[in-house]
């Protein structure tokens, strides 16, 4: 099962920011926070992952709370293309990990 | 860099027919993953390999479907017979071996 709790569904204006909240109480302390999103029809898109830290790249902020026991994905000004389900979840990184997807949280963005 | 490719992108078959889907993964790339996706869901692992060896393989309906990985490269993924609950979307996955995973476009099965 999931290792993660995310809001169902959410709604952003364009241009405005969406903050994506992710609990994951029970995360280990070898476990990272990946975010994937899912556009309609296509495959799972990697946004950005972290340990403890926070993250930005180009896509996307990652903020890891000081107990690691939840975190948030932060879009910085989301466009209409930004709609898609987003995924966060808890992976060891070694291998023989998978990711165990739950059902994500739907981010509607409109005009 | 090419992505991961995956053919064909939908698949309508009749319940008890035979289908393989093919993946060809990242280059360099020696962990893949096969995924099944049920409307509604998120993705739930079928089948990992390490280069042409499984990893885990626990999820995977052995009585109806295989898979294989020949030469540690592409891999194809095969349901025989199919049955009604068989409809989903099938993706695959690659990943440096202990790296981030990126997904290919996915096949659409329909089992009518």
């Amino acid at each position: 099962d999931a290792k993660t709790t995310q809001p169902t569904s959410m709604d952003c204006a364009e241009g405005r920011a969406a903050n994506l909240p992710c609990n994951h109480s029970t995360i280990s302390g070898n476990e990272y926070v990946y975010w994937y999103r899912q556009i309609h029809s296509q495959g799972p898109q990697y946004i950005i992952h972290g340990l403890k830290n926070n993250e930005t790249n180009e896509m996307a902020s990652l903020i890891i709370t000081e107990d690691r026991k939840s975190s948030t994905l932060i879009l910085p000004h989301a466009t209409l293309r930004d709609t898609a389900v987003y995924y966060c979840i808890v992976r060891v990184v070694q291998a023989g990990t998978a990711l165990i997807f739950g059902k994500g949280t739907t981010l509607s963005v409109s005009s | 860099e090419a992505g991961v490719a995956q053919s064909p992108r939908y698949k309508i078959i009749e319940k008890r027919q035979s289908v393989a889907f093919w993946c060809n993964p990242i280059s360099g790339h020696a962990t893949l993953y096969w995924y099944q996706q049920i409307l509604g869901q998120g993705p739930k692992l079928l089948i990992q390999f390490q280069n042409n060896g499984v990893v885990d393989d626990s999820q995977l309906p052995k009585d109806r479907f295989s898979a294989e990985r020949l030469k540690g490269v592409d891999s194809t993924l095969k349901i025989q017979p199919a049955k009604l609950e068989d409809s989903a979307v099938y993706l695959c996955a690659s990943s440096l071996s202990t790296g981030t995973q990126y997904f290919g476009p996915g096949t659409r099965l329909t089992v009518l």
